[in-house]
C-alpha cells in the first residue's frame, strides 16, 4: 500500500517558471489538501478538496491551482513561481475531516524559487 | 480567528527522562479536534495522538499522553521514558470547522532533542 505519493523530492525554479507538483493516493480519500511549511511556522493550507471535481481555497491559495479529476490524483500547479513560494510542500489526504479523522502526509517537496 | 500557540520553540531532554510540550489555542467552539503530529528529520509527518474535545478522559496512545484542559483551552503533550527516536519536531494542530468545511490549524512547532 503506498499510501500518499509526492513528486518530485526536489525542485529549482527559476522566478517566472511554472511547474506542477503531483500528488496520488491509493486509499480512496475523500479528502486531499496542499500545505505550505515554511520555517518558524506551522504548516498553512493552500487548497483542498473534499471529492472529485470539487476544489477550494484554503488560508493561502495565491499563485496555485489545483484540480481534482479523480479521487486518486490532486495537482498543485504554480502559475507563475515567485521566491516567497520556495517552501516545503506536502500533499495530505484522509477518508473524511468530519470525524477528526488523521491526515495521511506523502513525504513533501522541498522547492526553491531563484 | 482560531489560533494555535506553541510558546517551546526547543527544548532537550536526557534519554529516559519525561518531557511535556505545551499547546495552546483559543476558540469558541464548543466541539472540535486536536492533534499531536510529529515530524523527524526524514521530513515524514506521523500522527501521534489524537483528543476529541467532548471526551473528558485523555487520550494516550503507549508513551505518549495529553493533558487536555477544556476550559484552559491547554493540550500538553508527555512523552515518558523518552527515546533518541522521539527527537523530531512536534506540532500541535487544531480542527477548525466552518459550515460544511473541516481544517487545521497548526502551531509553529517545538524542537525535541533527546540526548543520549
Amino acid at each position: 500500500n503506498a499510501g500518499v505519493t509526492q513528486t518530485p523530492k526536489f525542485q529549482v525554479l527559476k522566478t517566472g517558471q511554472s511547474m506542477t507538483l503531483q500528488c496520488a493516493q491509493d486509499m480512496n480519500h475523500e479528502y486531499m489538501s496542499w500545505y505550505r511549511q515554511d520555517p518558524g511556522m506551522g504548516l498553512r493550507l493552500i487548497h483542498y478538496s473534499v471529492g472529485a471535481g470539487i476544489t477550494d481555497q484554503g488560508e493561502v491559495p495565491n499563485g496555485y491551482n489545483v484540480s481534482r479529476s479523480t479521487t486518486e490524483d490532486f495537482p498543485l500547479r504554480l502559475l507563475s513561481a515567485a521566491p516567497a513560494q520556495t517552501s516545503v510542500y506536502f500533499c495530505a489526504s484522509s477518508y473524511s475531516t468530519g470525524s477528526g479523522e488523521k491526515l495521511f502526509f506523502g513525504s513533501g517537496t522541498q522547492l526553491s524559487v531563484l | 480567528a482560531q489560533t494555535v500557540t506553541q510558546s517551546q520553540p526547543e527544548m532537550s531532554v536526557q534519554e529516559a527522562e519525561t518531557v511535556t510540550l505545551s499547546c495552546t489555542y483559543d476558540t469558541s467552539e464548543s466541539n472540535y479536534y486536536l492533534f499531536w503530529y510529529k515530524q523527524p528529520p526524514s521530513r515524514q509527518m506521523i500522527l501521534v495522538i489524537r483528543q476529541e474535545a467532548y471526551k473528558q478522559q485523555n487520550a494516550t496512545e503507549n508513551r505518549f499522553s495529553v493533558n487536555f484542559q477544556k476550559a484552559a483551552k491547554s493540550f500538553s503533550l508527555k512523552i515518558s521514558d523518552s527515546q533518541l527516536g522521539d527527537t523530531a519536531m512536534y506540532f500541535c494542530a487544531f480542527m477548525k470547522h466552518e459550515g460544511s468545511n473541516y481544517q487545521l490549524i497548526w502551531g509553529a512547532g517545538t524542537k525535541l532533542i533527546i540526548k543520549p
